[in-house]
């Protein structure tokens, strides 16, 4: 099974609601990282969070990392509708292995 | 932009055939990585390099290959293709020759086998 797993796998949420994604993981870390998916194109990098770290922010995002219950979560605030894509979260070992979870489906509604 | 370029962005073909993708990374960035993304399995890690050498194997059927040039560029080949293959195909470059950093996406090639 994938290292990390996205919950919910879909969210449907109007404009201005702020969005949760959770990712789960199973083993030990060195960083975790979350991804951007607009439909059809490539991976834009977020923001990553390494496992000495338990919250960082950048913009309307906010990500939390508990290496205890090995989980992380991406809050977006103030959600827009150009926020609407699929987002993942990757997950990176010592040895630099990275795992990508299936991703959580965001839909902002205008 | 990511910086990273793929070609082409599209690409049908007929089961049996062979093809050859080509990325080339961001300026500067020396490792290379190929990823698989179909419905049904999700974005697999394929393969990496790292200036020109083999660095870490994913999930790459022995029907694929990859390499990486001297000038850093890389191409991946996939051979006696099947209607399975058909998904986007994206390449992703970092500065290390780790994951421990970013990686920057490429904007996929499209392959439809039919």
């Amino acid at each position: 099974s994938q290292q990390g797993e996205e919950d919910p796998q879909a969210l449907s949420i109007q404009e201005g609601e702020n969005a949760t994604m959770n990712c789960s993981y199973k083993t030990s870390i060195n960083n975790l990282q979350w991804y951007r998916q607009n439909s059809g194109r490539g991976l834009v990098h977020l923001i990553l969070i390494r496992s000495n770290e338990r919250e960082k922010h950048s913009g309307r995002l906010r990500v939390t990392l508990d290496t205890s219950k090995k989980s992380s979560s991406l809050l977006i605030t103030a959600s827009r509708a150009a926020d609407t894509a699929s987002y993942f979260c990757a997950t990176v070992t010592n040895a630099g292995k990275s795992t990508f979870g299936d991703g959580t489906t965001l839909t902002v509604k205008p | 932009d990511s910086g990273v370029t793929q070609t082409p962005k599209h690409l049908i073909t007929a089961t049996g055939q062979r093809v050859t993708l080509r990325c080339s990374p961001r300026s500067g960035d020396l490792s290379v990585y190929w990823y698989q993304q179909s419905l049904d399995q999700g974005l697999q890690f394929l393969i990496q390099y790292y200036n020109g050498e083999e660095r870490a194997k994913g999930n790459i059927l022995e029907r694929f290959s990859a390499q990486q040039f001297p000038d850093l560029h890389s191409e991946l080949n996939l051979s006696s293709l099947e209607l399975g293959d058909s998904a986007l195909y994206f390449c992703a470059s970092s500065a290390t020759g780790t994951k421990l950093n970013e990686q920057f996406f490429g904007p996929g090639t499209r392959l439809t086998v039919l």
